[in-house]
């Protein structure tokens, strides 16, 4: 299965909402999951599910879609929500990650 | 707290073989279903492999398939991966990390801080 991500990089302001689309080769149901990078570290999961909160992640990240389809939006963007984000499918193995999408300061 | 440690990385010739493990604590490590995910040198990120909570499933990404394998030792709470064969395609960062809830497979809720491969000659 391969997992696209639009755009590959985005400029945006603080408190600005911007929307991360995902997409599958084929249908992964709802078994997709966003994580965030932030340089030099390990990622950290946000949704998965499609539209399930991880623990202690903020609600302004919101998740939707099924099938082929995702979002991830963040409401009003935080100066630490400046990352690169991934989405990932475990619909099936080998769980493909998208190429991310990276989320700078404008 | 859940807590994953790699070690193992190193630079290593092409052609080459190393062992990479990494030891969790803070869960019941026996419970959950591990992975390997690499990233290379300011790339995205790459899963690799997974095995499932007793072992005995093992999943890999076609590029490492017969090359590098996958195990675990319940008994010491350690997940491995044995790479052999190595290609400069290999240099990566390696990360352990933990399958988000038990007995299952699915999404991934911690990681480790990541070792280092580098392949060079």
């Amino acid at each position: 299965i391969q997992m696209t991500q639009s755009p590959s990089s985005l400029s945006a302001s603080v408190g600005d909402r911007i929307t991360i689309t995902c997409r599958a080769s084929q249908s992964v149901t709802t078994h997709l999951n966003w994580y965030q990078q932030t340089p030099g570290k390990a990622p950290k999961l946000l949704m998965y599910g499609a539209s399930s909160l991880q623990s202690g992640v903020s609600s302004r990240f919101s998740g939707s879609g099924s099938g082929t389809e995702f979002t991830l939006t963040i409401s009003s963007l935080q100066p630490e929500d400046f990352a690169t984000y991934y989405c990932q499918e475990t619909y099936s193995a080998p769980y493909t990650f998208g190429q991310g999408t990276k989320v700078a300061i404008k | 707290e859940v807590q994953l440690l790699e070690s193992g990385g190193a630079v290593v010739q092409p052609g080459g073989s190393l062992r990479l493990s990494c030891a969790g604590s803070g869960f019941t490590f026996r419970d959950y279903t591990m992975h390997w995910i690499r990233q290379a040198p300011g790339k995205g990120l790459e899963w690799v492999s997974l095995i499932s909570w007793d072992g005995s499933d093992t999943y890999y990404v076609d590029s490492v398939k017969g090359r590098f394998t996958v195990s675990r030792d319940n008994n010491k709470d350690s997940l491995f991966l044995q790479m052999a064969t190595v290609g400069f395609e290999d240099t990566a960062v390696y990360y352990c990390a933990k399958g988000r809830i038990g007995y299952s497979y699915g999404s991934i809720d911690s990681w480790g801080q990541g070792t280092l491969v580098t392949v060079s000659s």
